[in-house]
C-alpha cells in the first residue's frame, strides 16, 4: 500500500505570492491533517479534513485554507505568502476522523518564501 | 533537510544501551498519546501509541509509560541502534486534534 504522497517536494515562492500544495493519503483513509513544521515552533496543527468538511483547525490565519476532495486528496493554500511561512509543510493521513488514530505523515513539503 | 531546530534537547546513548525519553504533556483531559520518529528529510512516523486507561504498553524494542498523576510520558527504547538516531517527538490528543512536543534528539554513538 503506497504511503502518504506530497507534491511538490521543494518549493521556492516571493513573498506576496501564493503556493497550493498537493497531499494524497493512503488508500482507504479519510481523514488529512496538515501541520506546519519550523525550527522555532516545532509541530503545530493547521487543518483537518474529513469526507470534504474541515474539521478542525489550529490557530493560524485566514491566509491558510485548505480543501478536500471526493477521493480524500487534499490542497492547502497560502496566500499572500510571509517570509515566516518558509516551513515543512506535513500532511498526515489516518482512516477516522479525530483522534482515533494513527497518522501517517507524507515527507512533506519544503516551502522558502523569499 | 531538517527536522526541527538547532537547540532541542538532545540525548546522546551508546550503542547497545538502552534509551528513556522523557515528555510532560499539557492537558489532563488527553486521552490518546502516541510517540513518533523523525529522521533527517522525512515526516515523523508513528512508533508506539497509548490510550490513557493504560499506564504501559510495550511494542517491539520499545515500552510507553504513561503517569497520569503527573502528565508525564516516556519512551523506552532497548539496545538502541544507530538506526534510532533521530527526534522523537510525543503527541497528546486533545481535543479533536493532536498536540506535539517539542523533541527530543537522540543521538547514538558507536
Amino acid at each position: 500500500k503506497a504511503g502518504v504522497t506530497q507534491t511538490p517536494r521543494y518549493l521556492i515562492k516571493t513573498r506576496g505570492q501564493q503556493v497550493t500544495l498537493s497531499c494524497s493519503p493512503i488508500s482507504g483513509h479519510r481523514s488529512v491533517s496538515w501541520y506546519q513544521q519550523t525550527p522555532g515552533q516545532g509541530l503545530q496543527f493547521l487543518f483537518e479534513y474529513f469526507s470534504e468538511t474541515q474539521r478542525n483547525k489550529g490557530n493560524f490565519p485566514g491566509r491558510f485554507s485548505g480543501r478536500q476532495f471526493s477521493n480524500s486528496r487534499s490542497e492547502m493554500n497560502v496566500s499572500t505568502l510571509e517570509l515566516g511561512d518558509s516551513a515543512l509543510y506535513l500532511c498526515a493521513s489516518s482512516l477516522e476522523t479525530g483522534t482515533n488514530g494513527k497518522a501517517f505523515f507524507g515527507q512533506g513539503t519544503r516551502l522558502t518564501v523569499v | 533537510g531538517e527536522n526541527v531546530g538547532l537547540h532541542l534537547p538532545t540525548l546522546s546513548v551508546q550503542e547497545g544501551d538502552n534509551s528513556i525519553i522523557n515528555c510532560a504533556y499539557s492537558n489532563s483531559a488527553s486521552d490518546y498519546f502516541i510517540w513518533y520518529k523523525q529522521e533527517s528529510g522525512k515526516g515523523p512516523q508513528f512508533i508506539i501509541d497509548i490510550r490513557s486507561n493504560m499506564d504501559k504498553r510495550q511494542g517491539q524494542r520499545v515500552t510507553v509509560l504513561l503517569n497520569k498523576t503527573v502528565k508525564h510520558l516516556s519512551l523506552q527504547i532497548a539496545a538502541t541502534q544507530p538506526g534510532d538516531s533521530a527526534v522523537y517527538f510525543c503527541a497528546e490528543n486533545y481535543g479533536q486534534n493532536f498536540v506535539f512536543g517539542p523533541g527530543t534528539r537522540l543521538s547514538v554513538l558507536p
